[in-house]
């Protein structure tokens, strides 16, 4: 089983270039999220999406957009890279509702660099 | 999150020593989840608490939340070198949102 497949796994951007990370799960889960892991702040979610064709903002959405046009995508996508968008990025997969299951899995991260 | 709220921020033990990480919240916390990170590697997942007086142990760890659900805290007996990394609590603290936040992360390090 693949679980949650994120790609790219490194990247290297220039200020103001765009691309888009995709998270891909295999187990049918209803809900997605994107974190971004900075040093010291622990994970911090930008966007999540409960179910296909939904999202909402995390604590730190600006700068991002997400899609969720299939519900085994989550698409994390950066329209102008800044450098304080350097960071590692998680996606998390959970089946439904947060209290009527447990481990929330997580992809291997992406690690983006943007100059 | 500022609404998680994780101590110590870094903790030294010797091996075979206890410790204990705290996570607190002045919401309910719905849906606990405690993680650890190998420095530079993806997230494993060691427990999910979800009752209030609820505790789980895995091995040498053991994790509770507080009747009020507001507090929950890892305790990990006699450490080794293997338990080294960053431990992350997380939680749906609004209820029914599915919101899940995360706390800064304690770093713990082993030294044997």
């Amino acid at each position: 089983n693949a679980g949650v497949t994120q790609t790219p796994k490194f990247r290297v951007l220039k200020t103001g270039q765009s691309m888009t990370l995709l998270c891909a799960q295999d187990m049918n889960h209803e809900y997605m999220y994107w974190y971004r892991q900075d040093p010291g702040m622990g994970l911090r979610l930008i966007h999540y999406s409960v179910g296909e064709g939904t999202t909402a903002k995390g604590e730190v959405p600006d700068g991002y957009n997400v899609s969720r046009l299939k519900k085994q995508n989550f698409l994390l996508g950066l329209e102008s890279a800044a450098p304080s968008q350097t960071s590692v990025y998680f996606c998390a997969s959970i089946p439904r509702g947060v209290r009527a299951v447990g481990e929330l899995f997580f992809g291997e991260g992406s690690r983006l660099t943007v100059l | 999150s500022q609404e998680l709220e994780q101590s110590p921020q870094s903790l030294i033990v010797q091996e075979g020593k206890n410790l204990t990480i705290n996570c607190t919240s002045s919401k309910t916390l719905y849906g606990l989840y405690w993680y650890k990170q190998k420095y530079g590697e993806g997230l494993i997942f060691l427990m999910m608490l979800q009752k209030g007086g609820e505790e789980k142990s895995h091995e040498k760890i053991t994790a509770k939340l507080d009747e009020k659900k507001q507090q929950s805290s890892l305790h990990i007996t006699a450490s080794q070198p293997s338990h080294a990394g960053i431990y992350l609590c997380g939680a749906d603290i609004l209820g029914g949102s599915e919101k899940l936040v995360f706390g800064k992360g304690t770093k713990l390090t082993v030294n044997p």
